[in-house]
């Protein structure tokens, strides 16, 4: 079964500090990993999109990782701002075809004075 | 230029009711998907459209079904609304291209602000 698992499921900053988002899945076939910042009822925003070949890719202070061999990402963001405060989604695409996308439960983040 | 636009914003709906959301992609995006998304939850797939054509399907009632437009527009329609239908609708669009193998594939998607509907 393509699942997309995500840790932690919530997060408390002091802002300044850095943090990290784990996701985990076992989409297959893998086509590529987007990570998208959703505020409270808006629509999700993409930061970043990873292929099978990508190891690392950066978006101003948001920086992901894949490692397609244990099929983990992580996201890394540095001098949090209280303006990252939202949910951070995992969402694997599968290869080939039209919609084949598996999205995990996000990460609640809050940064804090 | 303009991205993914959604209407209305907010919607309040009784038990029973039927209500249609609708959804105008970025300008040159043939593909839109459908997606519901409850309060504290990832989204959920509703429905893929793709040159005016059911592309895909989430294990979704059939009392939600959905169209687009010659223009691409797209509209989601959901009858017989069950409190469990509450929930923000996001709309996404998103280019297709030809890959290698000669098979569609779906670019990046691109997500409207949701529609949030409230039944009650």
């Amino acid at each position: 079964k393509n699942q997309v698992e995500q840790s932690p499921q919530s997060l408390i900053i002091l802002e300044g500090k850095n943090c990290t988002l784990q996701c985990n899945y076992t989409v297959s076939p893998f086509s590529n990993l987007r990570w998208y910042k959703q505020d409270t009822g808006r629509g999700p925003v993409s930061l970043t999109i990873m292929t099978f070949s990508e190891n690392t890719k950066s978006n101003g202070r948001y920086t992901a990782t894949l490692d397609a061999d244990t099929k983990q990402s992580s996201l890394h963001i540095t001098a949090s701002q209280l303006s990252d405060s939202a949910s951070y989604i995992c969402v694997v695409s599968h290869s080939g075809g039209y919609q084949k996308v598996t999205f995990g439960t996000g990460t609640k983040l809050q940064v804090i004075p | 230029d303009a991205g993914v636009t959604q209407s209305p914003t907010h919607l309040i709906k009784t038990r029973g009711q039927q209500v249609t959301l609708r959804c105008s992609p970025i300008s040159g995006h043939k593909s839109v998907s459908w997606y519901q998304q409850v309060l504290g939850q990832g989204p959920q797939f509703i429905f893929q459209y793709y040159e005016k054509e059911e592309r895909g399907r989430g294990n979704f009632p059939d009392r939600f079904s959905a169209r687009q437009f010659p223009n691409y527009s797209s509209e989601l329609n959901v009858n017989a609304l069950l409190l469990g239908d509450s929930a923000l609708y996001l709309c996404a669009s998103s280019l297709v291209f030809t890959g290698t193998s000669g098979r569609a594939q779906m670019n990046e998607q691109f997500f409207g602000p949701g529609t949030r509907l409230t039944v009650l």
